[in-house]
């Protein structure tokens, strides 16, 4: 059963656009999320996070939005540019129960085209 | 600047070996985080680790083992390895709670199994 969801498995942008990557979860106790960035052949690095008391949380050119009510969070990119092609994983965690593990979603591949 | 270091960047085994991955950090983190990542399955949890000589099951244990004998170093070990056991390996260091709690990846490690 898959808590975490990313249900787009790949987004096509053009340079200067807004990328826009979907979670969603089903796990009402899950209260920290994360987004992550991948290139090929290295780990993921952060990106960007969210505790569930903040509906928005922003960083330069990336936003993250959460929506507790439709468990539903987004990463938004703007502008976009070709650096940011890669592999973008969203991670939760019921930080509040004492759990130190984070769920991954299967991840969205962005391609920013120049 | 934080750092998490895989022993090998690729690996070819032969069905039935005994494989060893190292993972090693160097910022005193009590949590560490093995991880396989497959298309389309994004990154699942094999073992974790909260303390020296303490492990949990994640989400897909079997097949492997770990061992923690020392805080910055923790071991996923392969007892016979098999080819759907082909995969990139992931290790990652958090630290405990406290609000923020950002896990850091090693550069993983590509095994393929023969």
């Amino acid at each position: 059963d898959q808590q975490v969801k990313q249900n787009s498995p790949s987004l096509s942008v053009q340079e200067g656009r807004i990328s826009i990557l979907n979670c969603d979860y089903t796990n009402s106790m899950f209260d920290y999320f994360l987004w992550y960035k991948k290139y090929p052949a290295e780990g993921p690095t952060f990106l960007i996070s969210i505790s569930s008391i903040k509906d928005k949380n922003e960083d330069g050119r990336f936003t993250v939005f959460l929506n507790k009510s439709a468990k539903h969070l987004s990463l938004h990119i703007v502008p976009s540019q070709p650096g940011d092609s890669a592999v973008y994983f969203c991670a939760a965690s019921a930080g509040a129960s004492g759990t130190y593990k984070y769920i991954f979603g299967t991840g969205t591949r962005l391609k920013v085209l120049a | 600047d934080v750092k998490v270091t895989q022993s090998s960047r690729y690996l070819v085994k032969r069905t039935g070996e005994k494989v060893f991955l190292e993972c090693v950090q160097d910022m005193d983190h009590e949590n560490m985080f093995w991880y396989r990542q497959d298309p389309g399955l994004g990154l699942r949890l094999i073992y974790f680790s909260y303390d020296v000589k303490m492990k949990e099951k994640g989400d897909i244990p079997e097949g492997y083992s770990v061992s923690r004998e020392k805080k910055e170093r923790f071991s996923l070990i392969l007892e016979s390895a098999s080819t759907n056991q082909t995969s990139m390996y992931l290790c990652a260091s958090s630290s405990l709670g406290g609000g923020v709690v950002t896990q850091y990846f090693g550069p993983g490690t590509r095994l393929l199994v023969l």
